[in-house]
């Protein structure tokens, strides 16, 4: 099932704060945070896990519920190098039959 | 370090006729996993292989196919192309796989079907 995102999208102005969730009907085992740009690879930003670790961009902050099943990025003091489209990615499960299942994508959009 | 390499870019096939995209992963990672992605569905898990083996399926015809060879490249193929399957075709490898390993992506093939 794939996890849903919210808000689909998002326009700041350069300083402000945003927050992206990610929910997903299924108990999860990591989530994964992710930002594309138009014509570009997406590019890892962090990943959660079951249990409270975390790796990632040391500017990026996120949070997991797992009882909630439900994953927030959080942008600060945005730049314009923030614009692009974030998904998140959730896995069920820790085995070797894992797979990423995205969301359809938060598009953030920073203007001067 | 190189990244994720994809090869071609960009692609135009006419229906019906079959197509083989190309990726060489980071230098040491042996997971490759294949997505496709669409306006509309966004990133869709197609397959992953780790070590010359497919270890995961998503939900796609037989069509979708792929395989890895001994240096950890891997090709995908999609035979009979149907409008349908006009996407970019991103490939992600990782050191081992797994749900907490991180996955590079490549630039992606962008697959036109007229």
């Amino acid at each position: 099932q794939q996890p849903v995102q919210s808000p689909q999208a998002v326009i700041l102005r350069e300083g402000e704060d945003a927050v992206i969730n990610c929910s997903s009907s299924k108990a999860l085992y990591s989530v994964h945070w992710y930002r594309q740009k138009h014509g570009e690879a997406p590019v890892f930003l962090m990943i959660l896990l079951k249990g409270g670790e975390q790796k990632g961009h040391e500017k990026i902050s996120a949070s997991f519920n797992e009882k909630k099943q439900q994953s927030s990025l959080y942008l600060t003091a945005s730049q314009l190098s923030y614009s692009g489209t974030y998904f998140c990615g959730t896995a069920d499960n820790g085995g070797s039959n894992y797979k990423l299942t995205f969301g359809k994508g938060t598009l953030l959009t920073v203007n001067p | 370090k190189a990244g994720v390499t994809q090869t071609p870019r960009y692609l135009i096939k006419t229906r019906g006729q079959q197509v083989t995209l190309s990726c060489s992963p980071i230098s040491g990672h042996r997971s490759v996993s294949w997505y496709q992605q669409t306006p509309g569905q966004g990133l869709q898990f197609l397959f992953e292989y780790f070590s010359e083996t497919q270890r995961n399926k998503g939900n796609f015809p037989g069509r979708f196919s792929g395989r890895q060879f001994s240096n950890s490249r891997s090709e995908m193929n999609v035979s009979t192309l149907e409008l349908g399957d006009s996407a970019l075709y991103l490939c992600a490898s990782s050191y081992a796989g797994g749900a907490k390993n991180i996955q590079y992506f490549g630039a992606g093939t962008r697959l036109s079907v007229l």
